[in-house]
Order: structure tokens, then C-alpha cells, then sequence
């Protein structure tokens, strides 16, 4: 069973600019999650995907936003980047219903930006 | 809101020995997952071992076991004959079973182990 791909794995991009990250989850997980890393803030959750809705939104601003297509696949995009935005982004899969939720989370390897 | 904190930003242990992880959180809820994952040098997060709140036998994995004390809100990581492998950031972690809701994690703790 193949675990949770995050493309792409490394990336460089320049002030102003806007990036897209994807994620497939495991197959069968619904729910797909993204979270961001960084030595200051630690973990932080962005937001959470199910059944192509958003179920739920930590505290980014609106320059983050993601969707999830009908295959669970989701991307996130971060728009007008900022040096701060550095960071690594982990998207975590998960089994979820409607009326539900899995009791395991699982992480991608993460996406690394960088922010010059 | 819930809250999850470890106390010890880094330990060390020697190899083979037993090192324990602390872990404390605080949360209304009676019904919550915890965890502990393991993020070694390549970053990826690996799910070390899970505890479902409303057992109360201490889930075990093999050389990792925790100590789960509902009542205190505590949940620590053993880990047993420790290995150089062993060596990675651990961060203890909560998710809700009620809410569908994100995981809350701690700050972790960078776990050394010398030969």
C-alpha cells in the first residue's frame, strides 16, 4: 500500500510569487490535512480537507488556500510569498466519514520552500 | 482549547539503555486520541505508537511503550534498549474523537543516542 506522496519535495521560489504543493493520500483516506513546520512556531495546522470541502482552517491568512479534488487528491496554494512562508509542509492522510473519524494519522515526507 | 507540552526540549541516553519521553496535556474532552511520532533527520513524520483515551491498558510496539494516565493527563514514550536509529525529534501529539478537528502537537524533544 503506498503512503502519502508530496510533490515536489524541494522547491525555491522568489518573494511575490505564488506556489502550488500537491498530496496524495493513502488509498481509501478521505481526509487529507496540511500542516506547516518551522523551527519558530513548530507545528502548525493549516487546514483540512474532506469530501472536496474544508472542513476545518487553522489561523493563516488568506494567502493560504487549498482544495481537494474527487480522487482525495489535494494541493495547496500559497499566493503573494513571503520570506516567512520558508518552511516544510507536511500533508497528513486519514480514514474519515461523515459521522467518523480515523483513529491514524499518516504524514507525507513533506514539501521543503524556500523563500528568497 | 487543548494544549500538549513537552517539557524536556532534549535528552540523551546510552545505547541499549531506557530512555523515558514526558508528555502532558490538557484537554475537557473524555473521548481523544494521543500520540507520538518520530521525525529523524529526513523529516517524515512517523507514527511511533497510539493511545485511544478510553482504554486503559498502555498501548505497546515493540521496544516503545507508554505510560498513559488519564486522570493526570499524561502520556510518556519508553523506549527500551535504545538504538542509534532511535535518534530523531519525537513529538507527542492529540487529536479529538468527537470533533473532527486538527492534531495538536507539542514542541517535541530531540532525542540523542550515544554509542
Amino acid at each position: 500500500k503506498a503512503g502519502v506522496t508530496q510533490t515536489p519535495r524541494y522547491l525555491i521560489k522568489t518573494r511575490g510569487q505564488q506556489v502550488t504543493l500537491s498530496c496524495s493520500p493513502i488509498s481509501g483516506h478521505g481526509s487529507v490535512s496540511w500542516y506547516q513546520q518551522t523551527p519558530g512556531q513548530g507545528l502548525q495546522f493549516l487546514f483540512e480537507y474532506f469530501s472536496e470541502t474544508q472542513r476545518n482552517k487553522g489561523n493563516f491568512p488568506g494567502r493560504f488556500s487549498g482544495r481537494q479534488f474527487s480522487n482525495s487528491r489535494s494541493e495547496m496554494n500559497v499566493s503573494t510569498l513571503e520570506l516567512g512562508d520558508s518552511a516544510l509542509y507536511l500533508c497528513a492522510s486519514s480514514y474519515r466519514t461523515l459521522s467518523s473519524s480515523g483513529n491514524t494519522i499518516y504524514f507525507g515526507e513533506g514539501s521543503w520552500l524556500t523563500v528568497v | 482549547a487543548q494544549t500538549v507540552t513537552q517539557s524536556q526540549p532534549e535528552m540523551s541516553v546510552q545505547e541499549a539503555e531506557t530512555v523515558t519521553l514526558s508528555c502532558t496535556y490538557d484537554t475537557s474532552e473524555s473521548d481523544y486520541y494521543l500520540f507520538w511520532y518520530k521525525q529523524p533527520p529526513s523529516r517524515q513524520m512517523i507514527l511511533v505508537i497510539r493511545q485511544e483515551a478510553y482504554k486503559q491498558q498502555n498501548a505497546t510496539e515493540n521496544r516503545f511503550s507508554v505510560n498513559f494516565q488519564k486522570a493526570a493527563k499524561s502520556f510518556s514514550l519508553k523506549i527500551s534498549d535504545s538504538q542509534l536509529g532511535d535518534a530523531a525529534m519525537y513529538f507527542c501529539a492529540y487529536r479529538s474523537a468527537i470533533r473532527y478537528d486538527k492534531i495538536i502537537f507539542g514542541k517535541g524533544t530531540r532525542l540523542h543516542i550515544l554509542p
